[in-house]
């Protein structure tokens, strides 16, 4: 089946520093892809939809200048999240859709979450 | 607005079985979903309706009624590796998911 690879796993930095997650889609071309935080004990919440080639689209109450997206290929998607502050910490998922795949028209592969904590 | 409700955590035991009920309102429906979620992981995928009835999959079922905004999903023959957080999520007229919270399941010997 289709798989999503999102790295790094885990990620400790000071604060006011920058961090990039990678979001990889590894056997199908993702024209978008979908941003999430999760809190603890909390649902997921979409932050914004990564558009291939063209700008992010950003939910409401997200900072777009803090929260930086870019999905240059059909196959990689980048989250940065800059000069980031212990309230930033939580856990990054993305996902997306396998259009070829032939399955549930929502089914959404996620990637296996980014874990960051900062101090 | 649109809003899914579901309940926060349950608790059942080895071998039995377990409904996990979701209730939703969404702009516009195009199918409810449920995603298992294990703890520190990432969500996968159980089951979709967009049509109204049971579907199921070995183990696990789900029901639709889109006449009142509800949904189940129904874990039989529980095992202690279904312990897990159970997300329902309906689709918009956008195509866009919407979250519940998530029900925790607590599974007991």
């Amino acid at each position: 089946g289709a798989v999503v690879s999102q790295h790094p796993s885990w990620v400790i930095c000071k604060s006011g520093t920058s961090v990039k997650i990678e979001c990889r889609s590894l056997d199908f071309q993702a024209t978008t892809m979908f941003w999430y935080r999760q809190f603890p004990k909390q649902s997921l919440m979409l932050m914004a939809t990564s558009n291939e080639g063209s700008k992010a689209t950003y939910e409401q109450g997200v900072e777009k200048d803090k929260f930086l997206i870019n999905h240059a290929s059909l196959t990689l998607s980048t989250l940065t999240v800059t000069s980031a502050h212990p309230e930033d910490s939580s856990f990054y998922i993305c996902s997306a859709r396998d259009p070829t795949s032939g399955r549930d028209v929502g089914e959404l592969f996620f990637g296996e979450g980014s874990r960051l904590t900062v101090l | 607005g649109q809003n899914i409700d579901q309940p926060t955590e349950m608790t059942a035991t080895e071998g039995a079985i377990v409904q996990i009920n979701c209730t939703y309102q969404t702009s516009g429906f195009n199918g409810l979903f449920w995603y298992q979620q294990h703890a520190g992981e990432a969500p996968t995928f159980l089951s979709y309706n967009v049509l109204d009835g049971l579907e199921e999959k070995g183990r696990f079922s789900s029901f639709l009624s889109r006449s009142k905004g509800y949904s189940y999903l129904l874990l039989k023959e529980l095992q202690m590796k279904d312990s897990a957080s159970y997300l329902c999520a309906g689709m918009d007229s956008n195509y866009q998911l919407i979250w519940g919270a998530g029900t925790k399941l607590i599974i007991k010997p």
